[in-house]
């Protein structure tokens, strides 16, 4: 079946430092691919998505680019600020398993002053 | 909008007691997810509606577990007997496909479940 995975955390970083996320994927067709991201106490937010081999998402500094050929989707910041702090999660949507979106386990990220 | 509303947004309960968590999706929305976060799961399918029916339950972890959905504004998820184990923090989200460069999920803010 589909399946997301990525880095395990926490990952601690200081303010102004790069941030990657690594994350690869399986699955059947192809699949949509987005981050998502949940600041303490509240739901997941989308923070960007591709849908197709190549794309580049990006907002508020954080970039990702789908890559068929490695099937991943690594997620990037060149200078994370403090309000970056928060669990990031990897997630795919392949149609052709009925609309599900399939969630990574989640990566925490902690960014100091 | 009001997005996504959850309730209650803390349960706290005893051991063997039934507890419902409620769910109001987006208006227009055709579809609903019920997800559970665990620090040791992470984020897990539970079920998702489209149009009110259910479609992939296969995330419900046993029959303790069941949702509804009567209406496109409303659903429930309810543990009967509730256990420790059951005790996360349950998310619903909701959806519509209809536009094809949609493809995002608007998130509650959650129900914090403890089970003592």
């Amino acid at each position: 079946g589909d399946s997301v995975t990525q880095m395990e955390g926490p990952v601690t970083l200081s303010e102004e430092a790069f941030l990657t996320i690594n994350c690869t994927y399986t699955a059947t067709g192809y699949p949509s691919l987005f981050w998502y991201v949940q600041y303490p106490g509240e739901g997941l937010q989308l923070l960007l998505k591709a849908t197709k081999a190549d794309d580049k998402g990006s907002n508020k500094g954080f970039e990702a680019t789908y890559r068929k050929e490695t099937t991943s989707f690594h997620l990037e910041k060149g200078s994370v600020q403090v309000s970056d702090s928060a669990v990031y999660f990897c997630a795919l949507l392949a149609r052709a398993a009925g609309n599900k979106l399939t969630f990574g386990g989640g990566t925490r990220v902690l960014v100091k002053p | 909008d009001a997005g996504v509303i959850q309730s209650p947004r803390h349960e706290v309960t005893e051991m063997g007691q039934e507890v419902t968590l409620r769910c109001k999706p987006i208006s227009g929305h055709d579809y609903l997810f019920w997800y559970r976060q665990t620090m040791m799961r992470g984020l897990e399918l539970l079920i998702y509606f489209n149009n009110n029916v259910p479609i992939d339950d296969s995330g419900m972890p046993e029959d303790r577990f069941s949702a509804k959905m009567p209406n496109a504004s409303f659903s429930t998820l309810k543990i009967q007997p509730s256990e420790p184990r059951d005790s996360a923090v349950y998310f619903c989200a909701s959806t519509t496909f209809k536009i094809t460069t949609n493809e995002k999920l608007f998130f509650g803010s959650g129900t914090q479940l403890s089970v003592l």
